[in-house]
């Protein structure tokens, strides 16, 4: 594998369950960020952990919820989501300061 | 405040037509770093090129080029010849120089192109 990954590619989930997006980069980094892209709303930054430290949190519901165990993993962890949580959720990750971010394919939620 | 605005919300072209997208950014800093994004229909965000403030030098690669003038404070990318292939969301960037260890983005609102053969 090469960049960054993420799976699932789609998720279809109900208001009351407990599922778990994963994001795996390849290229070495040692940052790494989740971003919710809705339809009609610009990219919108969720987290950011640099180092495997949590450096940023922009106001998201804590029915999100982010883990890094590792320089090259990072995982949300999603339960009692809200229809209007259905996006697409992008990750990417970086080297260093003002350098370009490498992003996944995203993973479609729909929460039903 | 930094902000990022792409005027274009959609544009729609014949092949081989030559198109521009436009980027007006604002920031207070001297030194910050702007970035363009290519989102094709699967939905991953492809980098497409890297500028800081101090580089006023337009930039070609192959049919792409970008026109950037801090004195308008715009960062303009043009697509010579277009090919459908070309049809994506287009995203302009920006970061201010920054001493932590990652990159604070600030994203316009993307410009979708649309190139019909």
């Amino acid at each position: 594998e090469t960049g960054v990954t993420q799976t699932p590619r789609h998720l279809v989930m109900g208001m009351t369950n407990k599922k778990s997006l994963k994001c795996e980069q390849h290229l070495g980094h040692n940052a790494m960020y989740w971003y919710k892209q809705s339809a009609k709303k610009p990219l919108e930054l969720m987290f950011v952990y640099s180092l495997e430290e949590r450096v940023e949190n922009n106001s998201v519901p804590s029915r999100f919820s982010p883990e890094c165990p590792n320089s090259s993993h990072l995982f949300l962890h999603l339960h009692t989501l809200q229809p209007e949580d259905s996006a697409l959720y992008l990750c990417a990750s970086s080297q260093g300061p003002n350098n370009e971010q490498f992003f996944g394919p995203g993973t479609r939620l729909t929460v039903l | 405040a930094q902000k990022v605005t792409q005027a274009q919300t959609e544009i729609s072209v014949v092949e081989k037509e030559d198109v521009t997208l436009d980027c007006v950014y604002e920031t207070r800093d001297t030194t910050y770093y702007l970035f363009w994004y290519k989102q094709p229909p699967s939905g991953e965000l492809v980098f497409l090129i890297r500028r800081n403030s101090f580089d006023e030098q337009n930039e070609i690669s192959g049919r792409y080029s970008w026109n950037f003038q801090k004195s308008t404070s715009s960062f303009n990318f043009t697509i010579t010849a277009s090919q459908v292939v070309d049809s994506a969301v287009y995203f302009c960037a920006l970061s201010e120089a920054f001493t932590g260890g990652y990159n604070k983005l600030i994203f316009g609102a993307g410009t979708r192109l649309a190139v019909h053969p």
